[in-house]
Formats: structure tokens, C-alpha cells, sequence
């Protein structure tokens, strides 16, 4: 167990629909990031937040966006669902957000998209 | 551009049998960090090792070994004596430079351990 838990484990939901992901890092880690992992694009980094703020964004479409809170949880909010949006998407967490640091991984959420 | 390589994408074996799976890397930055993750059937991501630029010394953890040479921009992963439990998705990654931390991942490598 990494200590970061990611709610909800499943999601099933339809086209043009928004979920909302929720994740909580380690205790004490103050940088939250998001993965996507489908078959045909492997893992991709999302976005990172550190202490609330945006410090990086990768392949976030327009239509995904993500916060962190004062608590240091985030949520990622996914909007206008697509059926490629089905995949799996990780949480991880880390102490700071150094290019040193190790990034543990939550068990992930599947979203299926019908 | 940084890239983590995995040829490899499946590889069968039979219990007992040792196993070596390759990642090979590339990047222009000297600070680097490489990684290995392991993805059981159950889906979550579980850490490894993590290795720094600086120091290639190989590394052994109990039947698990890893060999970093900076001269092939190699980092490989040797599981001994593999076991069932062994099966899994394992995945190489690359973080790189200074400030903030992005891994970039392999495509990983499946094994399937028999008994």
C-alpha cells in the first residue's frame, strides 16, 4: 500500500457526461500528480499541483481539468466524456516536486465510457 | 528529446528461471533518474528502485538486481528465480533535469511467469 488512495475505484458512465476523480496523496507529500493510461497511449502525465498550485501540465485535453485543495487532495474533473477517454487514471504523490523525488502511485481509477 | 525504451513486450518463462528485462534511455540533461515500476494483475503501480545519474553501482534486493550503464543508456532489471507472483507489467521511467518532476514512462514489459 503507497499510503495515496484514489476515489473511485470504478466509474461507468456515457458520452458527453463529467466525473470527477478524487485523489489523496502520502502524509506529507505536497505535490499531487495525474496519469492516463490506455492501450494505445501507454502512461501519459497529465498535470502536477504543488502546495495548491499548477506547476506543470503534459497531455491534458482542454476538456480535463484538475485542482488541489487547501488539504492537499486533488480532484481531476473530466467534462464531455468521450469513449476514448476510457482508461485508467493514476494519482501519485510526492514530498516535494524535484526532479530527485520518487512519485508513489494510487490504485488508480477505471473510467469506462459507453 | 527524453525517451525510455523497452523493446520487450511480453516475455514468458518458467518458474525458477531467471529473467532479464531491458530499458534503454535517452537524454541530453547529465542529471537524470531512472525508475522501475512493477503493475500486477490488480492495476496499481508499485515503486521499485530508483537509481540517480551519478551513481551506477548496480543494485541487488533480495532476488531482484539492477544493472545501470550510463556508457549503453541502459538500465536493466533481473528478477532470480522467478516466481508466479513475478507476473506482472513492469515499467522503466526517466526524470530528468532540475526543478519540476515529470517521469516519462516506457511501454513496459509484460511477464508471465508459469509454474
Amino acid at each position: 500500500d503507497s499510503g495515496v488512495t484514489q476515489t473511485p475505484k470504478h466509474l461507468i458512465t456515457a458520452t458527453g457526461q463529467r466525473v470527477t476523480l478524487r485523489c489523496s496523496p502520502r502524509s506529507g507529500d505536497l505535490s499531487v500528480y495525474w496519469y492516463q493510461q490506455s492501450l494505445d497511449q501507454g502512461l501519459q502525465f497529465l498535470i502536477q499541483y504543488y502546495n495548491g498550485e499548477e506547476r506543470a501540465k503534459g497531455n491534458i485535453l482542454e476538456r480535463f481539468s484538475a485542482q488541489q485543495f487547501p488539504d492537499l487532495h486533488s480532484e481531476l474533473n473530466l467534462s464531455s466524456l468521450e469513449l476514448g477517454d476510457s482508461a485508467l487514471y493514476f494519482c501519485a504523490s510526492s514530498e516535494v516536486a524535484q526532479s530527485t523525488d520518487t512519485q508513489y502511485f494510487g490504485p488508480g481509477t477505471r473510467l469506462t465510457v459507453l | 528529446a527524453q525517451k525510455v525504451t523497452q523493446a520487450q513486450t511480453e516475455i514468458s518463462v518458467v518458474e525458477k528461471e531467471d529473467v532479464t528485462l531491458d530499458c534503454v534511455y535517452e537524454t541530453r540533461d547529465t542529471t537524470y533518474y531512472l525508475f522501475w515500476y512493477k503493475q500486477p494483475p490488480s492495476g496499481e503501480l508499485v515503486f521499485l528502485i530508483r537509481r540517480n545519474s551519478f551513481d551506477e553501482q548496480n543494485e541487488i534486493s533480495g532476488r531482484y538486481s539492477w544493472n545501470f550503464q550510463k556508457s549503453t543508456s541502459s538500465f536493466n532489471f533481473t528478477i532470480t528465480a522467478s516466481q508466479v507472483v513475478d507476473s506482472a507489467v513492469y515499467f522503466c521511467a526517466l526524470s530528468y533535469g532540475t526543478g519540476f518532476q515529470k517521469l516519462v514512462f516506457g511501454t513496459g514489459t509484460r511477464l508471465l511467469v508459469s509454474p
